[in-house]
C-alpha cells in the first residue's frame, strides 16, 4: 500500500521561510492527487490551508502557498510567525474514492 | 457559515457498536460529498470514509471495511457513521468534514471522542 510521506519535524526562525513536503513511497505527486494541506494545534480541529495543490482556503494569509516541487507537493510558509507553530498534514487522492493523509510535520518556530 | 457538529461518541466495549452523527448547517448539504476522518490519541489524521453527495457511492479505508458504514440523510442534513465490531485501535476523535468539489475535506467539525475499552 502506498504511503504518503512528510517530514516528521521541521524548525524555522521567526520571519524565515520554510517548505514542507508531501510525497509518495512509490511514484510522484501530481495535481491529479489534489493535494490539500491542513494546520492543527493540540486539542483543536484541523484548519484547511490549501486545497487542489495551490488554492488558499478562505481567510488564509498569502504567506501560505502550495505547489508541486519536483515529485512532491509542497507547502511554503514565508515570514513565519510564532503562531505558525503547529502540526501540518497533507492529504492526497489515490483514486477510486480513496484519500490518504501523510503522517504530519511538527513545525517549531524558534 | 459552515457548521458541522458531531455527536454519539463515548466509551464502548470491544466488539460493540456505535453510531456517530454529524449535523450540518450553513451550506446546501445535499450538494456536497462528506468525509469521516479520525485521530487516535497522540497520532496523526487518518481518512476513514467518504460518501458522495447523493449517497450513491461510499468508500472506506481498508481497516474499517466491512465494519463501518457511512450514510447520510439529506432531508435531515445529517451524516452518519455506523461502527460495528469495534476494536481498541478504533479509539480516536472522529471528525466529520465537508468535501470540496475538487479536493478533499475543507470544513471540519470539532470531533467526537470514541473510546473502545473494557
Amino acid at each position: 500500500q502506498t504511503v504518503v510521506t512528510q517530514e516528521p519535524s521541521f524548525s524555522v526562525s521567526p520571519g524565515g521561510t520554510v517548505t514542507l513536503t508531501c510525497g509518495l513511497s512509490s511514484g510522484s505527486v501530481s495535481t491529479t492527487h489534489y493535494p490539500s494541506w491542513y494546520q492543527q494545534t493540540p486539542g483543536q480541529a484541523p484548519r484547511t490551508l490549501i486545497y487542489s495543490t495551490n488554492t488558499r482556503s478562505s481567510g488564509v494569509p498569502d504567506r501560505f502557498s502550495g505547489s508541486i516541487l519536483g515529485n512532491k507537493a509542497a507547502l511554503t510558509i514565508t515570514g513565519a510567525q510564532a503562531d505558525d507553530e503547529s502540526h501540518y498534514y497533507c492529504v492526497l487522492y489515490m483514486g477510486s474514492g480513496i484519500w490518504v493523509f501523510g503522517g504530519g510535520t511538527k513545525l517549531t518556530v524558534l | 457559515q459552515v457548521q458541522l457538529v458531531e455527536s454519539g461518541g463515548g466509551v464502548i466495549q470491544p466488539g460493540g457498536s456505535r453510531r456517530l452523527s454529524c449535523a450540518a448547517s450553513g451550506f446546501t448539504f445535499r450538494n456536497f460529498g462528506m468525509h469521516w476522518v479520525r485521530q487516535a490519541p497522540g497520532k496523526g489524521l487518518q481518512w476513514v470514509a467518504f460518501i458522495r453527495y447523493n449517497g450513491s457511492n461510499k468508500y472506506y479505508t481498508d481497516s474499517v471495511k466491512g465494519r463501518f458504514t457511512i450514510s447520510r440523510d439529506n432531508s435531515r442534513n445529517t451524516l452518519y457513521l455506523q461502527m460495528n465490531s469495534l476494536r481498541a485501535e478504533d479509539t480516536a476523535v472522529y471528525y466529520c468534514a465537508k468535501s470540496h468539489p475538487t479536493a478533499g475535506p475543507d470544513y471540519w467539525g470539532q470531533g467526537t471522542l470514541v473510546t473502545v475499552s473494557s
